[in-house]
């Protein structure tokens, strides 16, 4: 059965403090990785997808990387408007291919 | 290029009726997912249907249903509401099922009283 523990579950940090969100995953064969971002009320906005450790994907101020056992979210100057919950989840390719999903991490910047 | 459509965005029940929740999938998309999410459990998957056919389905009790039309939109049923049916139900939609990632709608708010 795949797995995906995301972590640290809520994060606050302050305008232009960088960090990294956690996601380590137990699959039979990644068949991809994948990062969302959910703001309240919404549905989860797809972020990017990594297939293969050692790929590293980029857009504005986040950065995912992957490795056998876990990606990380490298958020680099964070603004008020990067709040949001993160998701992860991993597709394998044994059984049904359905994604399995972390339970996600909360994160808030503060101005 | 339109996402992912869900109607209506909020509904509010009473325990024991019925609730029919639509979804339409962006253009092209054959494959569509149902999930449930909530505060406790996360994001849960209900089912999944491709070309009409239902090809995967979650631990979800026989109360929901659902069914994909032959223009790939798609519909499910919660019958006989309970309490713990109150959740954000988020429709995905995908191209295939291999790797590509799926592509959520902003849901739909079911609160039963």
């Amino acid at each position: 059965e795949d797995q995906v523990t995301q972590s640290p579950e809520a994060l606050r940090l302050q305008e232009g403090e960088s960090s990294s969100l956690n996601c380590s995953y137990t699959v039979s064969g990644l068949r991809g990785l994948f990062w969302y971002r959910q703001d309240p009320g919404k549905g989860p906005e797809f972020l990017f997808t990594l297939y293969s450790a050692g790929e590293e994907k980029e857009k504005e101020r986040l950065k995912a990387t992957l490795t056998k056992k876990e990606s990380f979210l490298h958020i680099t100057a964070p603004k008020p408007e990067d709040s949001a919950t993160y998701l992860c989840a991993v597709r394998g390719s044994g059984g049904s291919y359905i994604p399995t999903f972390g339970r996600g991490t909360s994160l808030i910047v503060h101005p | 290029k339109a996402g992912v459509t869900q109607t209506p965005r909020y509904l509010i029940k009473t325990r024991g009726q019925q609730v029919t929740l639509s979804c339409s999938p962006i253009s092209g998309h054959r494959s569509v997912s149902w999930y449930q999410q909530t505060p406790g459990q996360g994001l849960q998957f209900l089912f999944e249907y491709f070309s009409e056919t239902q090809r995967n389905k979650g631990n979800f009790p026989g109360r929901f249903s659902g069914r994909q039309f032959s223009n790939s939109r798609s519909e499910m049923n919660v019958s006989t509401l309970e309490l713990g049916d109150s959740a954000l139900y988020l429709c995905a939609s995908s191209l295939e099922q291999n790797n590509s990632p799926l592509h959520f709608g902003n849901g739909t708010r079911l609160t039963v009283t």
